[in-house]
């Protein structure tokens, strides 16, 4: 089963790039990569996902490593509202639909 | 629409109380699931729901009993709970496999039980 750890938490300053990273040490060559996101008082929300390329989409870049076992979530001007746990979750691999969220990545941004 | 809505947004009861949480999807999404989420700590897989039949129970407590009444409703039945299960309930739905596709959460139920 695929298993990932995060740091516990991390700072940026306003308006800068912040790069989140996850290591997946297990995983194999067909586990997606996922980054879920979780604001104060809210569910979690969908951030971005890959296999095996580099993903960009409105909220985010996604790096993944050649051999898989990183990847970083790039956040290319921290707002305030980027504030929140973020999450890369493994998936059990008897079963798909089992995910479990890790600790997660606690950002705080600075004005 | 990718809108997972949950309701009540907070509950209160007594542990002798019978209640039940609703969540509701209209993607077309054959999966559901629940989680619970204690403060300051990530959400926990409950159960999963594939095609309306449960696929997962995560060894939940019976005093939790969910429900799938069609493809879109997702319900949690609570009996006899007791004050640590107060917590967060998050309902999610996905297309696929939660470990290929997006998962779409709900804001959640707070529950606090006295």
């Amino acid at each position: 089963d695929a298993k990932t750890t995060q740091p516990n938490s991390m700072e940026s300053n306003e308006e800068e790039p912040v790069h989140l990273p996850c290591n997946h040490s297990t995983i194999s060559g067909t586990d997606y990569i996922h980054w879920y996101r979780q604001l104060p008082s809210q569910g979690p929300e969908y951030v971005i996902h890959g296999l095996t390329s580099n993903v960009n989409n409105r909220m985010a870049s996604l790096a993944i490593a050649e051999d898989r076992k990183s990847s970083t979530l790039i956040l290319h001007r921290a707002t305030l509202r980027d504030a929140a746990v973020y999450y890369c979750p493994e998936y059990m691999k008897t079963s798909y639909d089992k995910v479990i969220f890790g600790p997660g990545t606690s950002l705080s941004v600075i004005p | 629409d990718t809108e997972v809505t949950q309701t009540p947004k907070h509950l209160v009861m007594g542990m002798t109380n019978k209640k039940s949480l609703k969540c509701e999807q209209h993607m077309g999404h054959r999966a559901m699931y629940w989680y619970k989420q204690k403060a300051k700590k990530p959400p926990e897989l409950m159960f999963v729901y594939s095609y309306e039949k449960l696929s997962i129970n995560e060894s939940v407590p019976s005093r939790f009993s969910p429900e799938c009444p069609n493809s879109s409703l997702l319900n949690l039945h609570l009996h006899a709970l007791q004050p640590e299960d107060s917590a967060l309930y998050l309902c999610a739905s996905s297309q696929g496999l939660a470990g290929e596709e997006t998962q779409y959460f709900g804001p959640g139920t707070r529950l606090l039980v006295l």
